[in-house]
């Protein structure tokens, strides 16, 4: 099973910042935070991942709480582009177990 | 990054017979994956293929049902064996260039009539 919570959907005005939550509170030491999407009719995309710091690439941030229990993934400039289904996972690397993740709805 | 075809694109079959569907990736990998996605649902894990070793598959899904193959590390092939309707999905094939980062085909959509 998924180690994750994610709310099933989301709504996001085009150019805002989206903030999608997730929660791992089963995480242990060595497990890494992962976050994915789908865009509709496509294999999963990978956008980033964390261990413990907060993390930024070209595509999103990502910010773990200090516990790690819990993390955000932002997309700070939302496009209609990035209309998907967000899965947040954990893991050590290898197989990734998917959760039903958030479904995220930019609008304009 | 990896780039990875899959064939066919999606297909119709009867039930009762096979499909093979083939992965291709432009680089030479260990871990392969096979994945399935039911309409409307998230991903499930099938199996876990590398290269000289038999695959290992997740609670649920067994080698007589979904045999596959991973001659070399470029290649893998999924069997959908003895198709029923349930078997209707997409299967994706996946592959991982880091501990960090997985890359997925674009998929297989079959149905089964």
């Amino acid at each position: 099973d998924a180690k994750t919570t994610q709310p099933p959907s989301m709504d996001c005005a085009e150019g805002r910042a989206a903030n999608l939550p997730c929660n791992h509170s089963t995480i242990s030491g060595n497990e890494y935070v992962y976050w994915y999407r789908q865009i509709h009719s496509q294999g999963p995309q990978y956008i980033i991942h964390g261990l413990k710091n907060n993390e930024t690439n070209e595509m999103a941030s990502l910010i773990i709480t200090e516990d790690r229990k819990s993390s955000t993934l932002i997309l700070p400039h939302a496009t209609l582009r990035d209309t998907a289904v967000y899965y947040c996972i954990v893991g050590e690397g290898g197989k990734l177990i998917f959760g039903q993740g958030t479904e995220l709805s930019v609008k304009p | 990054s990896a780039v990875i075809s899959q064939k066919p694109s999606r297909d119709i079959c009867q039930r009762g017979t096979s499909l093979t569907i083939q992965c291709q990736v432009d680089s030479q990998v260990t871990m392969m994956f096979w994945y399935r996605q039911q309409p409307g649902q998230s991903l499930t894990l099938i199996a876990t293929a590398n290269q000289g070793s038999e695959a290992t598959y997740e609670s649920g899904f067994v080698i007589d049902k979904f045999p596959i193959s991973r001659p070399n590390l470029t290649f893998s092939t999924l069997t959908v064996s003895n198709m029923s309707p349930e078997d209707s999905s997409i299967y994706l094939c996946s592959v991982e260039t880091s501990l960090y980062e997985q890359y997925f085909g674009p998929g297989t959509r079959l149905t089964v009539t």
